[in-house]
């Protein structure tokens, strides 16, 4: 099993549409959880640290699942412009120097008009 | 969170070659990696790159292969040495930041490394 896995994709939507992505991991002990956005041939680019109580930021909500060890994303109301590749990157260290982030092969999103 | 560069952006090198790729970030960080992102993979951490002392490498790259320098809080470089098509890939930098009483991380641009 891999340490954190994605649901490829592509994810096709219409504008105006509510799309949520799940990511699993496989270490019980990971600690920190975050969602980066990665527009084709550029850098990821940090969207929203994952917090135990879930986080809301606009149109963008995250959620952590300890239980079943998953991460979830909810975009609300899809632009053409959140057309990108969305990937989960976990951490084992809480708070502190994060060190070595495992990050997710990404999930596709295209976004249509 | 910090403006970071690097250079260069892409390049074309033949096997058996070397390449250093620079990062510079506009602030002083303490922390500072890089990660490989081969074709259609995710991003793979390569080594903590540690001011004042050696780099710490993850499983799978050695120093050899990937020496890296960290001559103060702003800079380091990664240098692919004697190069394969399998080295063919993105290599990013990234920072360290703090927000709040947590960590994030922030990427450079990255460089699209290509071998023939």
């Amino acid at each position: 099993r891999k340490e954190v896995e994605q649901d490829p994709g592509p994810f096709n939507v219409p504008e105006g549409a509510t799309v949520a992505f799940n990511c699993t991991y496989s270490n019980s002990a990971s600690q920190s959880f975050f969602w980066y956005r990665q527009d084709c041939r550029k850098e990821p680019k940090l969207l929203m640290s994952v917090y135990s109580s879930g986080n809301e930021d606009g149109r963008f909500t995250a959620q952590l699942n300890r239980a079943s060890q998953y991460i979830s994303l909810l975009i609300r109301d899809s632009k053409l412009s959140d057309s990108a590749t969305y990937l989960c990157a976990v951490n084992l260290n809480y708070g502190g120097s994060q060190g070595n982030l495992i990050f997710g092969k990404g999930t596709k999103l295209s976004v249509k008009p | 969170s910090a403006v970071i560069s690097q250079k260069p952006s892409r390049d074309i090198c033949q096997r058996g070659t070397s390449l250093t790729i620079q990062c510079q970030v506009d602030s002083q960080v303490t922390m500072m990696f890089w990660y490989r992102q081969q074709p259609g993979q995710s991003l793979t951490l390569i080594a903590t790159a540690n001011q004042g002392s050696e780099a710490t490498y993850e499983s799978g790259f050695v120093i050899d292969k990937f020496p890296i320098s960290r001559p103060n809080l702003t800079f380091s470089t990664l240098t692919v040495s004697n190069m394969s098509p399998e080295d063919s890939s993105i290599y990013l930098c990234s920072v360290e930041m703090a927000s709040g009483r947590r960590y994030e991380q922030y990427f450079g641009p990255g460089t699209r490394l290509t071998v023939t």
